[in-house]
């Protein structure tokens, strides 16, 4: 069983540019989120997905965005970078349903560094 | 809104030792609470989680924590602290709806073991 895979491993943009991050789930997994987790601090939750829709957003901006594909790979997008966007971002999945909660399964991140 | 806190920015502790990292949440309803350990370049892997029932949870490589709903407080524990338990270690509590809810971390305890 393949685990939650993040690519790329490391990436270096300029501030103003725009970044799309990728995330495989888990086999049998339809629920995605995405964390950001600033250098010395916790992670923090951006957003959620769920059969290919929103279900769920923290306290980010619009120029965060995601998708969900059908076979429930995600995407997180982040327009106009800015200096404080350098950061690990965290993909997890999840199974939904069957059940009252469900074990996030954290992928290895993508580390991002905006000059 | 949920948070979570963790006094100690960073412990050291000496192999064979007992350890406690502290864990203090916010939340109006029951909490789902959780450990997780992140070594240096890897995503987070669950060491245990508390649903409701028993407050004293077993989790991997032999940690487990207490819940103490007074004290509002989900401490971790291990009796004989390994070498390999070198970490950050993290305090979560799910929120939200859905089986898969969004996770809000404390920001974490950098755990130093000395041989």
């Amino acid at each position: 069983e393949t685990g939650v895979t993040q690519s790329p491993t490391h990436l270096i943009k300029t501030r103003g540019q725009q970044v799309t991050l990728r995330c495989s789930s888990q086999s049998g997994h339809n629920t995605v989120s995405w964390y950001q987790q600033a250098l010395g601090q916790g992670p923090q939750f951006i957003f959620q997905y769920y059969r290919e829709e929103e279900n769920g957003r923290g306290n980010f901006p619009p120029r965060f965005s995601g998708l969900q594909f059908p076979n429930y790979s995600s995407e997180l997008n982040v327009n106009a970078l800015e200096l404080d966007d350098s950061a690990l971002y965290l993909c997890a999945s999840s199974p939904s349903g069957g059940g009252d909660y469900n074990e996030q399964f954290f992928g290895p991140g993508t580390r991002l560094t905006v000059l | 809104a949920q948070s979570v806190t963790q006094p100690d920015i960073h412990i050291t502790v000496s192999e064979g030792a007992s350890l406690e990292l502290r864990c203090n949440y916010s939340y109006g309803a029951t909490p789902y609470l959780f450990w997780y350990v992140q070594s240096p370049g890897q995503g987070l892997q669950l060491l245990l989680k508390y649903f409701s029932g028993d407050t004293l949870v077993q989790g991997i490589k032999g940690f487990e924590a207490e819940f103490k709903r007074s004290q509002s407080s989900f401490n971790l524990r291990k009796p004989s602290v390994h070498w390999s338990d070198a970490a950050e270690y993290f305090c979560a509590v799910g929120a939200g709806s859905g089986s898969a809810r969004q996770l809000t971390f404390g920001s974490g305890t950098q755990l130093t073991v000395l041989p």
